[in-house]
């Protein structure tokens, strides 16, 4: 059975202290990773997708990475703007994404 | 450019009622996505349409079904509304279906659906 699942579910830091949070994934035939960010109140904005293990991508003071079973979002320096939920998301096939339950961060100026 | 436009954003039902919620996606994608968010459940996907056909559906009762229309501008409806249906229901567009790499899913504001 597909599976998302990431960890924490909910994490505090002081603005500035970098943290990474995890999304492990098991589902039949990964393709693509995705990163979203969602804002109470609001939709899902898309930060990234991720094909293939080792793969990196950049935002600002966002990194994921990818590897056969997770993936990693690494905040560095994080602001109080950041505070929200952070979602993953894997799609199997076609466009149907398969959600974890998210984290939500709180940075604390 | 637009984004993924859902109307109403807002709305209140009795058990029982039926709703339509719409979707308009971004200009240029033929790929409309739902999806229902609940505090319990999280995220789970409801079905996807592609060129008016529907490609994908996820394990929802037949109360929830769709359409799309030839402008790529979906509509979901869910009939004999219960309480447990109330939660904020997402429409997603991306320019095609399938697993492409570069073929981002982008999704709109919501549309919040309280059944009393």
């Amino acid at each position: 059975e597909d599976q998302v699942t990431q960890s924490p579910e909910a994490l505090r830091l002081q603005e500035g202290e970098s943290s990474s949070l995890n999304c492990s994934y098991t589902v039949s035939g990964l393709r693509g990773l995705f990163w979203y960010r969602q804002d109470p109140g609001k939709g899902p904005e898309f930060l990234f997708t991720l094909y293939s293990a080792g793969e990196e991508k950049e935002k600002e003071r966002l990194k994921a990475t990818l590897t056969k079973k997770e993936s990693f979002l690494h905040i560095t320096a994080p602001k109080p703007e950041d505070s929200a939920t952070y979602l993953c998301a894997a799609r199997t096939g076609a466009n149907n994404l398969f959600f974890g339950t998210g984290t939500r961060l709180t940075v604390i100026p | 450019k637009a984004g993924v436009t859902q109307t109403p954003r807002y709305l209140i039902k009795t058990r029982g009622q039926q709703v339509t919620l719409s979707c308009s996606p971004i200009s240029g994608h033929r790929s409309v996505s739902w999806y229902q968010q609940t505090p319990g459940q999280g995220l789970q996907f409801l079905f996807e349409y592609f060129s008016e056909t529907q490609r994908n559906k996820g394990n929802f009762p037949g109360r929830f079904s769709g359409r799309q229309f030839s402008n790529s501008r979906s509509e979901m409806n869910v009939s004999t509304l219960e309480l447990g249906d109330s939660a904020l229901y997402l429409c997603a567009s991306s320019y095609q279906t399938g697993s492409n790499s570069g073929n981002t899913i982008y999704f709109g504001e919501g549309s919040w659906l309280t059944v009393v």
